[in-house]
This record gives C-alpha cells, structure tokens and sequence, in this order.
C-alpha cells in the first residue's frame, strides 16, 4: 500500500495493551475536534470526535480526551488490536471559519502481536 | 465502505499535462471536500464546495481548479502539472451541519513523472 509519511512519529504497542496517542492543536479558537485512521491504501476513517465543551467522550474502545488549556487532544485505544495498526490523525475546526478541517502530521500505531 | 467513490484509483502523466479527478459523494450530503496528501505536506485542505457553490477555499494553486455539478459529484481539475503534484488526492462529503462529519473517499493516487 501507499505510504502515508516517512517521518510520521511511531507508537509500537503490544497487543491487549491500551495505546495513547497525543496531538497538540494550534488554534485556540477550534471548536471541533476530530480523530481519524487511516490504512495503508486507503482514505482517513473516522473514529471520534469531541466538542470543545466537553473535556473527555467515550466510543467503543476509544477515549478522547481534551484538555484547551494547553491545546491537547489525546486518544486512548483500550485493548489494542492488530487491526488497529494504521496512522492516526487529529483533526480541528473553528466552526465559525466554516468546515475546513486542519489536520495534525500523525501518528503511526505499530501493534506487536 | 464510507459511500464516498473517487475515481480513478491511480492516474500516471508527465509534466505539463492536465488531468480530472472525480468524486460521487455519499447520498444526501450536499458538502464536498478536495484534500491533497503528501509525503511532506501531510493532509492538506483544497477547497469545498456546497450545493454547487463554492464554499471554502484553502491552499488550493491557481493551476487546480474544481467544480460541483447538479447531480452533487465533483471534479478536481489540476492543469499544467509538476512533479511535486504528485500526491494522494482525496475527497469528502459531509451533510450541511458544521459539526457533520467528514467521510473520505478511498483517494486517487496521483504520479507525474
């Protein structure tokens, strides 16, 4: 498959072990924050995404979490699975400016069997 | 399977040629995206169209240009091409709110030689 980048930071993880992965955002005025995957191949999938009114939201088996004081975003993968391997994107949007996303550089998700 | 179709998956030209992405947005959104990815740029914005106006403009060159037609699909038309156009060209469709999510498309490998 296509590579998406060759300097993406990696995050090797052993399966069943939970993965963190960070982002820090630059535009104190986002709003709207998104997390994707992307396979190697194929487009970015969504996974979660958060409110700048909320600090912490759950899905199934991924946390995001938020923290605007310091323009962090983090997501937590419970119990990592091979088929979580991939890169990770974050994604932010000031509502207000329209709906154009602005993406995070990625990170890559390495899971050991 | 996001619902979103680009076609052609892989496209190969030499510099100086012009070429057209295609992009079939899921049914009933009314919001398409262009982004480029590449090695070093990562996942940039291009432009959005909404209902076949224009909507948003990002770091799109005046060689690239696009349009939405009355059935909602989309074309990325790139013109005068170099080698440093070579990237992953993807598209998104979301519904009219604006924290509606963004489905991507699969993506069209783009290569100039």
């Amino acid at each position: 498959g296509e590579s998406v980048g060759l300097h993406l930071p990696t995050l090797s993880v052993q399966e069943g072990d939970n993965s963190i992965i960070n982002c820090a955002y630059s535009n104190s005025a986002s709003d709207y924050f998104i997390w994707y995957k992307q396979e190697s191949g194929k487009g970015p999938q969504f996974i979660i995404d958060i409110r700048s009114n909320m600090d912490k939201r759950q899905g199934q088996r991924v946390t995001v979490l938020l923290n605007k004081t310091v323009k962090h975003l983090s997501l937590q993968i419970a119990a990592t699975q091979p088929g979580d391997s991939a890169v990770y994107f974050c994604a932010e949007k000031e509502r207000a400016a329209g709906n154009k996303l602005t993406f995070g550089g990625g990170t890559r998700v390495l899971v050991k069997p | 399977d996001s619902g979103v179709t680009q076609t052609p998956k892989h496209l190969i030209t030499a510099t100086g040629q012009r070429v057209t992405l295609r992009c079939s947005p899921r049914s009933g959104d009314l919001s398409v995206y262009w982004y480029q990815q590449s090695l070093d740029q990562g996942l940039q914005f291009l432009i959005q169209y909404y209902n076949g106006e224009e909507r948003a403009k990002g770091n799109i060159l005046e060689r690239f240009s696009a349009q939405q037609f009355p059935d909602l699909h989309s074309e990325l038309n790139l013109s005068s091409l170099e080698l440093g156009d070579s990237a992953l060209y993807f598209c998104a469709s979301s519904g009219m709110g604006n924290t509606d999510t963004q489905y991507f498309g699969p993506g069209t490998r783009l290569t100039v030689l």
